[in-house]
């Protein structure tokens, strides 16, 4: 089973302040099967990146992902009062990491 | 459009049993693995079971192993969870998932918006 680990627990910043946010794997994630959600406060989660780097569908470009192996990174360019809120990865299929919290400095 | 509504969620004692519903709509539900993902209360999303399009393959976490049966209806296009041997921990928002395939393998793309159970005397 690989565990991924999310860093930092909880990131505080700025309007249109660049979010860096961290996952790393245990072992290596084959194929970059690494996807991000967002989830707002009382919603459910919604996709944001699979395959570690691609934007799902509607997703701003101020989002994007990156790394392969063991770690990967979700960037927020400029952050927007819409993207506050807590974010996850996920190894395809199953496990989810657990969360960085985006909060307003 | 696709939408996962589910239902079914709501308060039982300890040991009690529960069976969650999700209506699908807008893709072929046939071709598509679906999933079950819970969050307790103020924690993260835990995946909890998956199962193939045809219904032949389903998998559970180590938690709930031997309690909760993942199953499927192609023709009325909705998912279930079998949920037995409720305990306290069980508590949570129980959400619908869609995989962006037939594998159980990938991403999930489309979420319902959940159901609470809450397991309590």
């Amino acid at each position: 089973e690989i565990v991924l680990t999310q860093s930092p627990g909880t990131l505080s910043l700025s309007l249109g302040e660049r979010a860096t946010l961290s996952c790393r794997a245990s072992e290596s994630v084959s194929s970059s099967y690494l996807a991000w959600y967002q989830q707002k406060s009382g919603q459910a989660p919604r996709l944001l990146i699979y395959g570690a780097s691609s934007r799902a569908t509607g997703i701003p470009d101020r989002f994007s992902g990156s790394g392969s192996g063991t770690d990967f990174t979700l960037t927020i360019s400029r952050l927007e009062p819409e993207d506050f809120a807590v974010y996850y990865c996920q190894q395809y299929g199953s496990f989810f990491g657990g969360g960085t919290k985006v909060e307003i400095k | 459009e696709v939408q996962l509504v589910e239902s079914g969620g709501g308060l039982v004692q300890p040991g009690g049993s529960l069976r969650l519903s999700c209506a699908a709509s807008g893709f072929t539900f046939s071709s598509y693995a679906m999933s079950w993902v819970r969050q307790a209360p103020g924690k993260g999303l835990e995946w909890v079971s998956a199962i193939s399009g045809s219904g032949d393959s389903t998998y559970y976490a180590d938690s709930v192993k031997g309690r909760f049966t993942i199953s499927r209806d192609n023709s009325k296009n909705t998912l279930y969870l079998q949920m037995n041997s409720l305990r306290a921990e069980d508590t949570a928002v129980y959400y619908c998932a869609k995989y962006s395939s037939g594998w159980t393998s990938d991403f999930f793309d489309y979420w319902g918006q959940g159901t609470l159970v809450t397991v309590s005397s």
